[in-house]
């Protein structure tokens, strides 16, 4: 069965570090998502990507961040200067279209930033 | 704006018994979808179930089902024959094409053998 796959399953990183996120999400999905959870609090949503632009954005994703979609297989969040507050688990996910709306979740990347 | 609520923090289950999760969620759209995911301790979201808004017919997934109410915003999900592969946070979550995903904040699920 076709699966959302994230890159690196945990990332150590230095505050004011530049970090990127790695998704492949599944291969036949048009929209693309960026979810954020704090240890302990609930999913926030980041970002939505569809053809090659976001669709939507929450206000935690503020200047920062940015998303790219750099090849054909590839979803990428990038965190330009990590801040000790960005420490979460960064979850992608995708879905076949909009109107569907089921999305479909990676296994996660835990960022903590020293 | 579309709120989901969790009213129960923590449930717990005796193995082989149901139990009831409750979510109740605040809108004005007419179209959307509802969902349940289920996070085990290796934190992945997984896929429960999901129940879009015009159907009547409440979904169901082998052991897992769910009492939709529309007009009472409220999406309760009832799992049967509970297993100890079960225990895990359960969330809540609303969907629709013009919003982006809102979770509630998460019910711990403790199975007791």
């Amino acid at each position: 069965e076709p699966e959302v796959t994230q890159t690196p399953s945990h990332q150590v990183t230095q505050m004011g570090q530049e970090v990127i996120l790695r998704c492949v999400p599944i291969s036949n999905h048009l929209y693309f998502y960026w979810y954020r959870q704090i240890l302990g609090q609930k999913v926030e949503f980041l970002v939505s990507f569809y053809n090659n632009e976001i669709s939507e954005k929450s206000e935690i994703f503020d200047d920062q961040f940015s998303v790219e979609r750099p090849d054909g297989s590839n979803f990428t969040l990038k965190i330009r200067s990590t801040k000790l507050e960005d420490s979460a688990m960064y979850f992608c996910a995708s879905s076949e279209s909009r109107t569907t709306d089921t999305q479909y979740f990676g296994p996660g990347t835990r960022l903590t930033v020293l | 704006a579309q709120t989901v609520t969790q009213s129960q923090p923590e449930m717990s289950v005796q193995e082989a018994e149901t139990v009831t999760l409750s979510c109740t969620y605040d809108t004005s759209e007419s179209d959307y979808y509802l969902f349940w995911y289920k996070q085990p301790p290796s934190r992945q979201m997984i896929l429960v179930i999901r129940q879009e808004a015009y159907k009547q017919q409440n979904a169901t997934e082998n052991r897992f089902s769910v009492n939709f109410q529309k007009a009472a915003k409220s999406f309760s999900l009832k799992i049967s024959d509970s297993q100890l592969g079960d225990a895990a946070m359960y969330f809540c979550a609303y969907g629709s094409n013009n919003n982006d995903m809102r979770f509630g904040a998460g019910t711990r699920l403790t199975v007791k053998p």
